[in-house]
């Protein structure tokens, strides 16, 4: 079965662009959500989605937005891009929000590079 | 959100046990434990979680104290493929699936 799978896998942009990050979940996961980890720290969390609402959003600026499809894929946007942007961003999808006995499972990521 | 306290890094030798060790001193009853690693140019995997209980899969196994305070998760023989960051998070049991990750443990496993 395929994994969690994240496009592009890497991608170049100047400052003041917008760049949205795909993400498709593994087959029948309904919960995804996204992280931010930049270099040399752990993924810190931006958003979580479970049948295509928002259920929890971290510490990030409204330039920060995603969404999820009914197909449970989901897509993280990024506008006004700002050279403290430059991150791999993480996709991790999970069967659901609810139950204490579910991992998440993780993409490798988009490396995003804001010259 | 609970916090969590790691080494920055640890070594180990090839073939030989490995205790990871974290605190936890602000765990909240309802939180669990989970244990995820990271390789280099990958995403996080996980190995282990566990709430009051020591626990044991393919992996790893995880010792929770008593007050659960602290956890120690355990590589049984280390071996070259063991090398990674080791993040140790608290799962937020009132809010679902969120993880909130520290800088983690970088484990360099000596052949």
């Amino acid at each position: 079965d395929a994994g969690v799978t994240q496009s592009p896998t890497h991608l170049i942009k100047t400052r003041g662009q917008h760049v949205t990050l795909r993400c498709s979940p593994i087959s029948g996961h309904k919960s995804v959500s996204w992280y931010q980890q930049v270099l040399g720290q752990g993924p810190q969390f931006i958003f979580q989605y479970y049948e295509k609402e928002e259920r929890g959003r971290g510490n990030f600026p409204d330039r920060f937005s995603a969404r999820q499809f009914p197909n449970y894929s989901s897509e993280l946007n990024v506008n006004a891009l700002l050279l403290g942007d430059s991150a791999l961003y993480l996709c991790a999808s999970s069967l659901a929000i609810w139950g204490f006995n579910q991992p998440q499972h993780f993409g490798d990521g988009t490396r995003l590079s804001i010259l | 959100d609970a916090k969590t306290t790691q080494p920055n890094s640890m070594e180990s030798n090839e073939e030989e046990p490995v205790h990871l060790p974290c605190n936890h001193s602000t765990i909240s009853g309802t939180d669990y434990i989970h244990w995820y690693r990271q390789l280099p140019s990958q995403g996080p995997e996980y190995v282990i979680h566990g709430l009051t209980s020591n626990v044991n899969n393919r992996m790893a196994s995880l010792a929770i104290a008593e007050d659960r305070k602290s956890s120690t998760l355990i590589l049984h023989r280390a071996t070259l493929r063991d090398a990674a960051v080791y993040y140790c998070i608290l799962r937020d049991g009132r809010t679902g699936n969120q993880f909130y990750f520290g800088t983690g443990t970088s484990l360099t496993v000596i052949p």
